[in-house]
């Protein structure tokens, strides 16, 4: 039990177009997911905390324009990067938790790279 | 505040002899301390975890933690490597309400054949 889909894997696209990524909850109900952001060679840091139902609150630095979150079922957040520019080329992943401290789920992650 | 440090960036050992990554947190609070593994485009994956039980921790695949409060350290270790364990490592610590993981910079692990 306590799987993490996350989708696309990897994606490609344009600069200043919007790119969706999709965290959902298979088997259990997350009342809170994390996005995190992975730079090469560089530790994963948290970029936002998405609660069902509300608003995201984002990390110091972290643009909630560029970064859209919406988390708006018991399974399901999405990532949206809007006006995506060759700098936002990273790894995104997604973890979710329904509420016991010790489970939280990592997703497999989305490899974006914006050309 | 807290925070995570993993002393190597890069550790490169043999096939068949033992795993040493070291890791060193500050926390206010008594702290949850996890180990995870990150092979190249997967997902995290959870290795082991320390919730103030035992101090000595098992994992999967033959890795183990001791949290020694004293030296602030939860060092992840294996006797024996296995090419398989080539990946990079995260030491995360998570305190207080636990809604929140922090991230060590990562160990990029080599094994040699």
């Amino acid at each position: 039990g306590a799987v993490v889909s996350q989708h696309p894997s990897r994606v490609i696209c344009k600069s200043g177009t919007s790119v969706k990524i999709e965290c959902r909850s298979l088997d259990f109900q997350a009342t809170t997911m994390f996005w995190y952001r992975q730079f090469p060679k560089q530790s994963l840091m948290l970029m936002a905390t998405s609660n069902e139902g509300s608003k995201a609150t984002y990390e110091q630095g972290v643009e909630k324009d560029k970064f859209l979150i919406n988390h708006a079922s018991l399974t399901l957040s999405t990532l949206t990067v809007t006006s995506a520019h060759p700098e936002d080329s990273s790894f995104y992943i997604c973890s979710a938790s329904k509420g016991d401290f010790y489970g939280y789920t990592f997703g497999s992650g989305t490899r974006l790279t914006v050309v | 505040a807290q925070s995570v440090t993993q002393l190597d960036s890069h550790v490169s050992v043999s096939e068949g002899t033992p795993v040493l990554l070291r890791c060193n947190y500050s926390s206010s609070y008594s702290p949850s301390l996890f180990w995870y593994v990150q092979h190249p485009n997967k997902g995290l994956q959870l290795l082991l975890k320390y919730t103030s039980a035992a101090t000595l921790v098992k994992g999967i695949n033959g890795f183990e933690a001791e949290f020694k409060k004293s030296e602030t350290s939860f060092h992840l270790t294996k006797p024996s490597a296995h090419m398989s364990d080539a990946a990079e490592y995260f030491c995360v610590v998570s305190e207080g309400s636990g809604n929140q993981f922090y991230f060590g910079t990562g160990t990029s692990l080599t094994v040699i054949p």
